[in-house]
């Protein structure tokens, strides 16, 4: 069954470090990039980065730059997303979600996300 | 960055009508880049249409994407009480980065 499996809630206090993991299976995990999308409550989706589970290289949005880092081990086809210096508005479900494209008829590829985990709620809280 | 707008914020209506929601990008947009979930309470988003105007998998035929540019649509023709929800716009952009937009609430009048 293709699925993405994601870890349990967490609770951290102001300033430390939280660590997800995604644990895909079905498919192979190589040959798609994973993406991490947060929703604080009652939000919207919030694009965080990706990492391409191949060659370890990963790409941040700008706001999370400094304090996210995505990591992948193949041998268990596990992605991670660790977020540092932790604040209240980190408060969020934190989903991983891969990415594929479809060739239309004119050729050009349309990216989306096809799979998503089913979210990890991480609470800051003192 | 392109920015997607969506409205309304909420759309209020009975089943059985008809729903448009609208998504707008500050700069033009490739259709074959802008995709809409749908997303429930408690659950996590669900690819509706891609490329547009392409419905999902298993989407049923009165969920329809439009649009081109800046101005994008998302027409559900005849209301199911499972398509009260929240709906997302979202667009690809350069180095495979993605946003989306702020969500349309459609909930039942």
């Amino acid at each position: 069954q293709v699925q993405l499996v994601q870890s349990g809630a967490e609770v951290k206090k102001p300033g430390a470090s939280v660590k997800v993991s995604c644990k895909a299976s079905g498919y192979t995990f190589t040959g798609y990039y994973m993406h991490w999308v947060r929703q604080a409550p009652g939000q919207g989706l919030e694009w965080m980065g990706w990492i391409n589970p191949n060659s370890g290289g990963t790409n941040y949005a700008q706001k999370f730059q400094g304090r996210v880092t995505m990591t992948r081990d193949t041998s268990i086809s596990t992605a991670y997303m660790e977020l540092s210096r932790l604040r209240s508005d980190d408060t969020a479900v934190y989903y991983c979600a891969r990415d594929t494209y479809y060739y239309d008829s004119s050729g050009h590829r349309n990216w989306y996300f096809d799979l998503w985990g089913r979210g990890t709620l991480v609470t800051v809280s003192s | 960055e392109i920015v997607l707008t969506q409205s309304p914020g909420t759309l209020s209506l009975s089943p059985g009508e008809r729903a448009t929601l609208s998504c707008r990008a500050s700069q033009s947009v490739s259709s074959s880049y802008l995709a809409w979930y749908q997303q429930k309470p408690g659950q996590a988003p669900r690819l509706l249409i891609y490329g547009a105007s392409s419905r999902a998998t298993g989407i049923p035929d009165r969920f329809s994407g439009s649009g081109s540019g800046t101005d994008f649509t998302l027409t559900i023709s005849r209301l199911e009480p499972e398509d009260f929800a929240v709906y997302y716009c979202q667009q690809y952009g350069s180095s495979r980065m993605y946003t989306f937009g702020q969500g349309t609430k459609l909930e039942i009048k």
